[in-house]
């Protein structure tokens, strides 16, 4: 069961917009609009930010926002602030086994 | 306030059994599917077993089919892990965590949006 496909990191600015991508398959995140975000800082339990592609639970800040283009789901962090410095991890249903995750990217504010 | 309380993780000798146990609290237990994911240390996430809300639908990861089990009994708003057979790389923190949406149909994951603190098993000689 291979994971989805992220960048081990990406960075950015204070106030700037940063984008994380997450690649899949079309048995997962192409195939299903069922994609979640998840943000954890060391030492704490990760915490659902994104769900099914667009959805932000409740407390969530606007400036995360989710989106889909064929296999390929993007996690954009707009405002950036330095407690957004975190590991982000996507996942997404698949079809021959339920749940999948990313394999992590490092959000580091510089 | 939802909580979900992880107990049973320690260190345990490869091949021998390990139970992790989960109370649930602040939300309707019996009303979603419920699931274990892992983290090895230093490493990223890794579902592992699912259960829907009745017990009706039960999936597991590959990497540990055949050696656990997952259960839940609603009465007691508790969710359990047997794991049997127990490998060097199932060492990990073991999280609890609830599903996002009510969903009364097969298992289908769309998030997890409470998570436990996690148990931590270490498997080693």
């Amino acid at each position: 069961q291979s994971a989805l496909t992220q960048p081990a990191s990406v960075s950015g600015s204070p106030g700037q917009s940063i984008t994380v991508s997450c690649t899949g398959t079309s048995s997962d995140v192409g195939g299903y609009n069922y994609v979640s975000w998840y943000q954890q800082h060391p030492g704490k339990a990760p915490r659902l930010i994104i769900y099914e592609v667009t959805n932000r639970p409740s407390g969530v800040s606007t400036r995360f926002s989710g989106s889909k283009s064929g296999n390929t789901a993007s996690l954009t962090i707009s405002g950036l602030q330095a407690e957004d410095e975190a590991d982000y991890y996507c996942s997404s249903y698949r079809s021959n086994s339920p749940y999948v995750f990313g394999t992590g990217t490092k959000v580091t504010v510089l | 306030e939802v909580q979900l309380v992880e107990s049973g993780g320690g260190l345990v000798q490869p091949g021998r059994s390990l139970r992790l146990s989960c109370v649930a609290s602040g939300f309707r237990f019996d009303d979603y599917s419920m699931h274990w994911v892992r983290q090895a240390p230093g490493k990223g996430l890794e579902w592992v077993s699912g259960i829907s809300w009745n017990s009706g639908s039960i999936d597991y990861a590959d990497s540990v089919r055949g050696r656990f089990t997952i259960s839940r009994d609603n009465a007691k708003n508790s969710l359990y892990l047997q794991m049997n057979s127990l490998r060097a790389d199932d060492t990990a923190l073991y999280y609890c965590v609830k599903e996002v949406l009510l969903w009364f149909g097969e298992l289908l994951p769309r998030g997890f949006d409470y998570w436990g603190q996690g148990t931590l098993v270490t498997v080693s000689s």
